[in-house]
């Protein structure tokens, strides 16, 4: 099972941010999506679908439209550049799958 | 808090067997509510799902590592394994270990919540 990512995504300072991850399972599973800086250990920043964890800035959000679900960076800032991926399971539900990660660049 | 800390070997030879270890703190290895699990990021690669395991010693494992991967869990030590069998220099990568919640609802399992900070793996001879 796959979870499709594009590698890589810029913005200019203030713009609006979408990264999207498609996958069949999509439609009945979760996705949860986390940010990692270089050097360091991934972050959670949406968990199911579209709520965001204690801390993450309400300028993050997530969507789900069938197999498709959407982390959208609103104003995006220089603090936002990352590697973003989406995290789910398997359509039974055990099998953890990642997708392969966007590149967000602040141009 | 919960905290998590790999160790083992930096360095492994292709075609042995890499082995880690996560020590887990601030939190109990015991409980109901989560699975333990190991990630790995190869250079400049995405993050690669290995497998999880429950406090029951219950496991769940990535099936393209074709069962070179097996987890084991010490409830006493409060700390969870990998051992990785006939490795090559295709299993240089960051090893994270991450704690898993578990889901109530159709999936099984959730997101990792808390991770440790990483310990890089090189297979070469």
């Amino acid at each position: 099972y796959v979870l499709t990512q594009l590698p890589s995504l810029s913005v200019s300072p203030g713009q609006t941010a979408r990264i999207t991850c498609s996958g069949h399972a999509l439609s009945k599973q979760y996705a949860y999506w986390y940010r990692q800086k270089p050097g360091q250990a991934p972050v959670l920043v949406i968990s199911k679908d579209t709520e965001r964890p204690s801390g993450i800035p309400e300028r993050l959000s997530g969507s789900s439209a069938g197999t498709i679900v959407t982390l959208t960076i609103s104003g995006v800032q220089a603090e936002d550049e990352g590697d973003y991926y989406c995290q789910s399971t398997d359509s039974s539900g055990t099998l953890v799958v990642f997708g392969g990660g966007t590149k967000l660049t602040v141009l | 808090q919960v905290q998590l800390q790999e160790s083992g070997p930096g360095l492994v030879k292709p075609s042995q067997t890499l082995s880690l270890t996560c020590s887990v703190s601030g939190g109990s290895i015991s409980s109901a509510d989560y699975y333990w699990s190991w990630i790995r990021q190869s250079p400049g690669k995405g993050l690669e799902w290995i497998g999880y395991i429950y406090y029951s010693g219950g496991t769940y494992y990535n099936p393209s590592l074709k069962s070179r991967a097996v987890l084991s869990i010490d409830l006493s030590m409060s700390h969870f394994s990998l051992k990785l069998t006939s490795v090559t220099a295709a299993d240089t990568a960051v090893y994270y270990c991450a704690r898993l919640k578990a889901s109530g609802g159709l999936s099984l399992v959730a997101n990792f919540d808390f991770w440790g900070q990483g310990t890089l793996v090189s297979v070469s001879s």
